[in-house]
């Protein structure tokens, strides 16, 4: 089993553009959802997916789309990129919300 | 007030020694509790559950004290590869939703 895994690890943008990172799992999670870490401020829920085709918001949603097309991916997709998006995105999944979570490795984002 | 507050540290102590942590959170209503561990630029982990009564693993005792709403997790005889981030996480809402501390750091000294 691979777990969790998260394309690209590294990503630098310009302010404005947009792109996707990817997310997928082969446990066979329902519950699924990334997460933004920035210093002092610990990891803030930017979305997440109960189950295929059910998405909602997070404490910080503004900025990103995803979608949950299947039961194994789960993309985030940044709009228009802003320096305020500079990150590391953690996506992670579970059986249920409160169980154990299992984070991929991690992205981290560079917008200028 | 932040929901989940943990003092960030760093907390530096010597190999053998005993420490703890404490983080408090605002919800009373709060359902579970965990402690997660994170290493530099790595993904967290999970390292415990937090039990009503505590709960012991190995040189790792977490405890939750429902009335004062904080939880608190002790690690004996410190190992240098204990040096890590440790996370506490509440769950909360009838979405069951996460949130998690910023973290404490602790670095075990030689």
């Amino acid at each position: 089993n691979a777990g969790v895994t998260q394309t690209p690890k590294f990503q630098v943008l310009k302010t404005g553009q947009s792109m996707t990172l990817q997310c997928a799992q082969d446990m066979n999670h329902e519950y699924m959802s990334w997460y933004r870490q920035d210093p002092g401020m610990g990891l803030r829920l930017i979305h997440y997916s109960v189950g295929a085709g059910i998405t909602d918001q997070g404490e910080v949603p503004n900025g990103y789309n995803v979608s949950r097309s299947t039961t194994e991916d789960f993309p985030l997709r940044l709009l228009s990129a802003a320096p305020s998006q500079t990150s590391v995105y953690f996506c992670a999944s579970s059986y249920r919300s409160y169980n154990e979570q299992f984070f991929g490795p991690g992205t981290r984002l560079t917008v200028l | 007030r932040k929901e989940v507050e943990q003092d960030p540290g760093p907390f530096n102590v010597p190999e053998g020694a005993t420490v703890a942590f404490n983080c408090t959170y605002s919800n009373s209503a709060s359902q579970s509790f965990f402690w997660y561990r994170q290493d530099c630029r790595k993904e967290p982990k999970l390292l415990m559950s937090v039990y009503s009564s505590g709960n012991e693993d190995g040189r790792f005792t977490a405890q939750l004290n429902r009335a004062s709403q904080y939880i608190s997790l002790l690690i004996r005889d410190s190992k240098l590869s204990d040096s890590a981030t440790y996370l506490c996480v509440v769950v909360s809402g009838s979405a069951r939703q996460l949130t998690f501390g910023s973290g404490t750091q602790l670095t075990v000294l030689p």
